[in-house]
């Protein structure tokens, strides 16, 4: 199983260039998030979606938008790369259900973003 | 406002001896934790987890406690291995945050041959 998978792993854009970075899940999921990886921040939701069609803002959206047109796939937009973006974002995928079960995320690679 | 907070940036242990791991949070309403452990150019892997109406749960060398009344939380590792060598986060989820995990900022343990 592929599980979660992200492209690119490197990227080095410039301020006010555009990209669409992607991510993949084939295990079914219908819960999908987006994170960002700072130092000395942890991890922070950008946005997530808890199915096909339905988005929603995390702790730091802004700059970023995403789109679920189908359950396997969630892609994050920036639509004018800032020097602020630069960060390493992670993608996840879950079960819906929080907090009743052993549930868990499970995470891609990483994208590795620099704006210049 | 940082509803997870993990106040020890780095740990240093040796082989063998134990690995103490601490996590605090602010939101009583979290109901769910979890402990990822992520290494260098990887993405994060799921540890261990623990429900809000347990105070314990143990997997192998892993144990995460929950002392609700402190709102803490703490992983042990014993013995601890040169391979636990990893950045640890620890992570939160309430029933209203329905797909939404609040993360610690990370502790980079090192265990020392």
């Amino acid at each position: 199983n592929a599980g979660v998978t992200q492209t690119p792993k490197f990227q080095v854009l410039k301020t006010g260039q555009s990209m669409t970075l992607q991510c993949a899940q084939d295990m079914n999921h219908e819960y999908m998030s987006w994170y960002r990886q700072d130092p000395g921040m942890g991890l922070r939701l950008i946005h997530y979606s808890v199915g096909a069609g339905i988005t929603d803002q995390g702790e730091v959206p802004n700059g970023y938008n995403v789109s679920r047109s189908t359950t396997e796939d969630f892609p994050l937009r920036l639509l004018s790369a800032a020097p602020s973006q630069t960060s390493v974002y992670f993608c996840a995928s879950s079960t819906q259900l929080w907090g009743a079960t052993n549930t868990e995320a499970f995470f891609g690679q990483g994208t590795r973003l620099t704006v210049v | 406002d940082q509803q997870v907070k993990q106040n020890s940036p780095s740990l240093s242990v040796q082989e063998g001896r134990i690995s103490i791991l601490n996590c605090d949070y602010t939101n009583s309403m979290f109901d769910y934790f979890l402990w990822y452990k992520k290494y260098p150019a990887e993405g994060p892997t799921f540890l261990i987890s623990i429900s809000s109406i347990k105070d314990k749960n143990e997997d192998g060398r892993f144990t995460v406690f929950l002392n609700k009344s402190a709102k803490h939380l703490s992983l042990h590792i014993v013995p601890s291995q040169p391979g636990d060598s990893a950045v640890y986060f620890c992570a939160a989820s309430a029933p209203s945050n329905t797909g939404k995990l609040i993360f610690g900022q990370g502790t980079t343990l090192q265990v020392k041959p």
